[in-house]
């Protein structure tokens, strides 16, 4: 029944790892966004792709590689993880796209804890 | 730079009282403004989406009112209840941002029994 699942929940990692982390909706939606929060709480986009193709890069470090297989799906991979790296980061999807209505509906999240 | 305030930062209320959260942006020509509900350990639910040329919407014991002029919006909760607990985020969209959220930092509502 989840309509955006995100995994895993908890990622502890050392300094320098390559990890990836996944994302799936069911909605049917066409727009899928990758979000971060950090220790003081501010969320801000990262990236966001509407039917496979990317529409915002937010200046994110290239460290952080977005893939999106097909519009159900984007992935972040994230190469050479570094302390500051640690935060909690958000999937989300949204299907009307560009539209005064467009309503987000997130993941549950994933705390990525960089040591 | 579209800058989104929430004050106050935490608020404590008993069980059933009427409260009013509050947000602020910096620049008045936003698209739209969304409030969100932040569970621990959850992602975030939207609560309700005011178009820009609205003034209100409202779900239930929730209203959300919008004043672009002023560039503020409350969410009024009534006869809160426990289950209200939890973090409030308003974030405001701009006119060509690419569909980009600008959020606030919350309000951490914890309604006592």
């Amino acid at each position: 029944d989840t309509a955006v699942s995100q995994t895993p929940k908890y990622l502890v990692t050392q300094m320098g790892n390559d990890k990836s982390i996944k994302c799936e909706q069911n909605l049917g939606h066409d727009t899928m966004y990758w979000y971060k929060q950090d220790s003081k709480k501010f969320l801000k986009i990262m990236f966001s792709y509407n039917n496979k193709e990317l529409i915002i890069n937010e200046t994110v470090p290239n460290r952080f590689s977005p893939k999106s297989p097909d519009k159900a799906h984007l992935n972040l991979h994230i190469n050479s993880l570094e302390l500051g790296d640690s935060a909690v980061y958000f999937c989300a999807s949204s299907q009307e796209q560009g539209s005064v209505n467009e309503k987000l509906f997130f993941g549950s999240g994933t705390q990525l804890s960089v040591l | 730079k579209q800058e989104v305030t929430q004050i106050p930062a935490a608020l404590s209320v008993p069980e059933g009282e009427n409260l009013v959260l509050n947000c602020s942006f910096t620049d008045s020509a936003i698209y739209n403004l969304q409030w969100f509900r932040q569970d621990p350990g959850k992602g975030l639910t939207s609560l309700l989406l005011i178009q820009s040329s609205q003034r209100e919407q409202t779900s239930g014991r929730l209203n959300a009112s919008l004043d672009k002029s002023s560039g503020r919006s409350t969410l009024y909760i009534a006869a809160s209840q426990p289950g209200d607990s939890a973090t409030y985020l308003c974030a405001v969209r701009l006119p060509g941002s690419n569909y980009k959220l600008t959020f606030g930092k919350g309000t951490l509502l914890t309604v006592n029994p």
